[in-house]
């Protein structure tokens, strides 16, 4: 299994700014996944990051809303740009290795006003 | 019609009581199903994870899948208060992006 810790845990910001959240492995691992939860809503896959290549993006989420970093195996962090309070949700990040199953950081809960 | 369907619940039961959560998903190709437990404001933790058809087992968690009727199944056995949490189901294939799915979550409250 992996540990995974995020940062921040929480957030508020206001409308129109962006906020660059953090995930961080224990161990090196082929996919990391960055995911969305609404109250009361299942978890809504953003896009898939690997090492060394650009972000997979699912239907209705582009790069330039949520950019995403993967500089390494045990690390990458996701932008929520511009942000509107549309955007407050619990962002999650989770790593996986292919076949392997994902397990998931805590969450960062962002609140935007 | 959604690719994995879950009943959201709530579930009650007392202490002690088996309870049965279940899923059913609409893709034949998805091969890998997963069992997550959610608690209140923390991530969701793998709680079991089986490839194929048929029933695995680990402590007082049963996983049961029926390829078939594209049904999957978790039992909890003695249930404790510590046991009310959100339970997501999912399923996944190795085709191409690894991508899972997720149920919407079924929250069980065990009443002591």
């Amino acid at each position: 299994s992996a540990v995974i810790s995020q940062k921040p845990s929480r957030d508020i910001c206001q409308r129109g700014t962006s906020l660059t959240i953090q995930c961080q492995v224990d161990s090196q691992v082929t996919m990391m996944f960055w995911y969305r939860q609404q109250p009361g809503q299942s978890l809504t896959l953003i896009a898939t990051a690997n090492q060394g290549s650009e972000a997979t993006y699912e239907s209705g989420f582009v790069i330039d809303k949520f950019p995403i970093s993967r500089p390494n195996l045990t690390f990458s962090t996701l932008t929520v740009s511009n942000m509107s309070p549309e955007d407050s949700s619990i962002y999650l990040c989770s790593a996986g290795q292919g076949t392997d199953t994902q397990y998931f950081g805590p969450g960062t809960r962002l609140t935007v006003l | 019609q959604k690719e994995v369907e879950q009943d959201p619940g709530p579930l009650s039961v007392p202490e002690g009581a088996i309870v049965s959560l279940n899923c059913t998903y609409s893709n034949s190709a998805f091969q890998y199903f997963m069992w997550y437990r959610q608690y209140s404001r923390k991530g969701p933790e793998l709680l079991m994870y089986t490839y194929s058809s048929g029933n695995k087992e680990d402590g007082r968690f049963t996983a049961q899948v029926d390829k078939s009727s594209k049904y999957i199944s978790l039992f909890i056995r003695d249930s404790q208060p510590s046991d009310s949490a959100t339970y997501l189901c999912a399923t996944g294939t190795t085709s191409g992006t690894y991508k899972y799915i997720f149920g919407t979550g079924t929250r069980l409250k065990v009443l002591a």
